[in-house]
């Protein structure tokens, strides 16, 4: 019974590089969220995503950060030429509609040297 | 203002014992959910608990219950016969219904530490 998928686990990047962070919802699950997690902190929303639609992206920072949900494939989500404040952790959730509870997948640790 | 507050920063309690934790929010919504999340130290996110703000009965989830008083908007987590292994951070959240989005709104969390 495969939960949400996210993968890497852990993601080590020199500044100035990009990352790339890939996650394959639930068996069933068309509703995509992304979540970023500071130390310390409580998730902060950044994303949400149906099937090759974003539909809410109010939480996105508006320069470097893009995400995917294409037809085929995982959800991505992208950060350009990251920088030291990139790092955290990134939570992607899914749910079958968009009124049913997130389930989330174990992170992407983002580490940026 | 803080949508979701969790106003303690870390509890502790011994085995076996009944824990509350507290969370109170804000929203002018008349329709709502409410969630709890178990975050242990390794790091994932664990869905505890769900109440619809319409739901009349409080939730429970073998030993969750959530403790939803909507005159008041708090919804406080209560964990019955504490297990070392519930030893973790705990965040309260809500999703807003009329919002496009439905995102989680999340606050700080509580750190609960069961000791024996």
């Amino acid at each position: 019974n495969a939960g949400v998928m996210q993968n890497p686990r852990h993601l080590v990047r020199r500044r100035g590089q990009e990352a790339r962070l890939r996650c394959s919802p639930m068996k069933g699950h068309s509703h995509v969220y992304w979540y970023r997690q500071l130390p310390e902190e409580g998730l902060k929303f950044m994303v949400y995503l149906q099937k090759e639609n974003i539909i809410d992206e109010s939480g996105m920072p508006k320069e470097r950060f893009s995400a995917e949900f294409p037809k085929e494939g995982p959800s991505i989500l992208r950060i350009q030429q990251v920088v030291r404040g990139d790092s955290a952790a990134y939570f992607c959730a899914s749910s079958p509609h968009n009124n049913q509870p997130q389930h989330f997948g174990d992170g992407t640790r983002l580490s940026i040297l | 203002a803080q949508k979701i507050t969790q106003t303690q920063p870390g509890m502790f309690v011994q085995e076996k014992e009944a824990v509350t934790l507290d969370c109170t929010y804000d929203t002018s919504d008349q329709s709502y959910g409410l969630f709890w999340y178990k975050q242990p130290s390794s790091g994932e996110m664990i869905f505890l608990i769900y109440q619809g703000s319409y739901d009349e009965q409080n939730a429970t989830e073998g030993r969750y219950s959530l403790n939803f008083q909507k005159a008041r908007k708090s919804a406080n987590l209560v964990i019955s016969a504490s297990q070392l292994g519930d030893s973790a951070m705990y965040f309260c959240a809500m999703r807003e219904d009329n919002q496009a989005g439905t995102a989680l709104i999340f606050g700080k969390g509580t750190t609960l530490s069961v000791s024996s």
